[in-house]
């Protein structure tokens, strides 16, 4: 079974600076990679897709990069803002997974950007 | 272009009532998901479907009925609701650009 692992649990930074979070997957027969931010209360909102075929994607301050054969995917956010505050979900859709689209969620990054 | 969207937002049920949880999406995807969300445990996998017509479980399925008549609609019933249900809902479409989540049901059973 596919486990998806987020460190750290927690992140608390000063504004401005550059941060990094990582997902980690144990199985690498992936068919993408979905990082989300959720804010207290609410839904999910996608935030950038990476098919297994492609290394990064970019989005504005964003960056995410998959390194598929080593398990990992960091998702780079420049600038941080206080507005970036919420919690990241890295969620993995399996290459042979049998369930439609279902994906193995990692149990999110919190991140509280300080002024 | 509304993408996922869940109805209701928030409900509280007595423990034996039933329920259904309302979900629809304009962007005819094939594949629909339902997920419930607990605090530690992350987000796990209750009922997926892959078409109209065509459901089936996935990783918490006890204690829920799906059905999927249209590509647009994938209600989720609860059928005796637990005290153990109590969680928020999310559902979920997904296509060639990835997955969409709707906005969640915070559902509590007391």
């Amino acid at each position: 079974k596919q486990e998806v692992t987020q460190i750290p649990a927690a992140l608390s930074v000063p504004e401005g600076e550059n941060l990094v979070l990582n997902c980690s997957f144990t199985d690498s027969a992936i068919y993408n990679l979905q990082w989300f931010r959720q804010d207290p209360g609410k839904g999910l909102t996608s935030l950038l897709l990476i098919q297994s075929s492609q290394r990064e994607q970019t989005s504005g301050r964003l960056n995410a990069s998959l390194d598929k054969s080593s398990g990992r995917s960091t998702l780079y956010i420049a600038a941080s803002q206080p507005g970036d505050s919420a919690t990241y979900l890295c969620a993995v859709r399996d290459l042979n997974s049998n369930s439609g689209y279902a994906l193995n969620f990692g149990k999110g990054t919190s991140l509280l950007v300080t002024p | 272009n509304a993408g996922v969207t869940q109805t209701p937002k928030f409900q509280v049920l007595k423990t034996g009532q039933s329920m259904t949880l309302q979900c629809a999406q304009d962007m005819n995807h094939e594949y629909m998901s339902w997920y419930r969300q607990d605090p530690g445990m992350g987000l796990r996998l209750i009922h997926y479907s892959v078409g109209a017509g065509i459901t089936d479980q996935g990783e918490v399925p006890n204690g829920y009925n799906v059905s999927r008549s249209t590509t647009e609609d994938f209600p989720l019933r609860l059928l005796s609701a637990a005290p153990s249900q109590t969680s928020v809902y999310f559902c979920a479409s997904g296509g060639f650009g990835g997955a969409f989540f709707g906005q969640g049901t915070r559902l509590t059973v007391v």
